[in-house]
């Protein structure tokens, strides 16, 4: 099984930078996604990682240590329509061919003026 | 066409109704997906299809049945759901289900209540 951890709700204010991080404990570990999701909608891609490092998108960057379960999302130069919850998605194979993605439970970012 | 379509958007049915959500795709993937999402929760995966065939179902009731009639297409057919059912219904697609980058497309869901 799985066990992903992010903080519940989080406030950043307009330009500014902010981390959301989450850590994961699971057996078979192949590969990290984020996911953002505005209140409604469904779950849009932002970033992958199955490599240790930094991975970067425009705004947006994702980073990843294998060895300490942990990631996070960097988002820079906040804009208020990035008030949304953002969602840590791990990656699971075990033997036998059984893969699974497991969502994390969502950090709700609030950016605020 | 990069998009992953659901009908109905909003579904109210009975306990004792029988109704069907659908999820279409045109990208070509080889994966489909329907996850269920109640309000504040992640969504939490309930069956996966592998070119056309059910590769995982994760103890998912018996009420709720998916079917895959083709690559593009995929139902879940609902049948005596009770109210805690209630939830969004996601589907998503992928490229296919072994390959290792393997972003997934989600549609926009159905909100389902059952009364």
């Amino acid at each position: 099984g799985q066990n992903i951890d992010q903080p519940t709700e989080m406030t950043a204010t307009e330009g500014a930078i902010v981390q959301i991080n989450c850590t994961y404990q699971t057996s078979g570990f192949n590969g990290l996604f984020w996911y953002q999701q505005h209140a409604g909608e469904a779950p849009t891609f932002l970033s992958y990682n199955v490599l240790d490092g930094l991975e970067e998108k425009g705004r947006f960057s994702s980073f990843l240590s294998r060895s300490k379960g942990y990631s996070y999302l960097l988002l820079k130069e906040l804009q208020m329509k990035d008030s949304a919850s953002y969602l840590c998605a791990v990656r699971e194979v075990r033997s036998g061919g059984y893969q699974k993605v497991t969502f994390g439970t969502g950090t709700k970012l609030q950016v605020i003026p | 066409d990069t998009e992953v379509t659901q009908t109905p958007k909003h579904l109210v049915m009975g306990m004792t109704n029988k109704k069907s959500l659908k999820c279409e795709q045109h990208m070509g993937h080889r994966a489909m997906y329907w996850y269920k999402q109640k309000a504040k929760k992640p969504p939490e995966l309930m069956f996966v299809y592998s070119y056309e065939k059910l590769s995982i179902n994760e103890s998912v009731p018996s009420r709720f049945s998916p079917e895959c009639p083709n690559s593009s297409l995929l139902n879940l057919h609902l049948h005596a759901l009770q109210p805690e059912d209630s939830a969004l219904y996601l589907c998503a697609s992928s490229q296919d289900w072994g390959r290792e980058y393997n972003e997934q497309f989600f549609g926009p869901g159905t909100r389902l209540t059952v009364l």
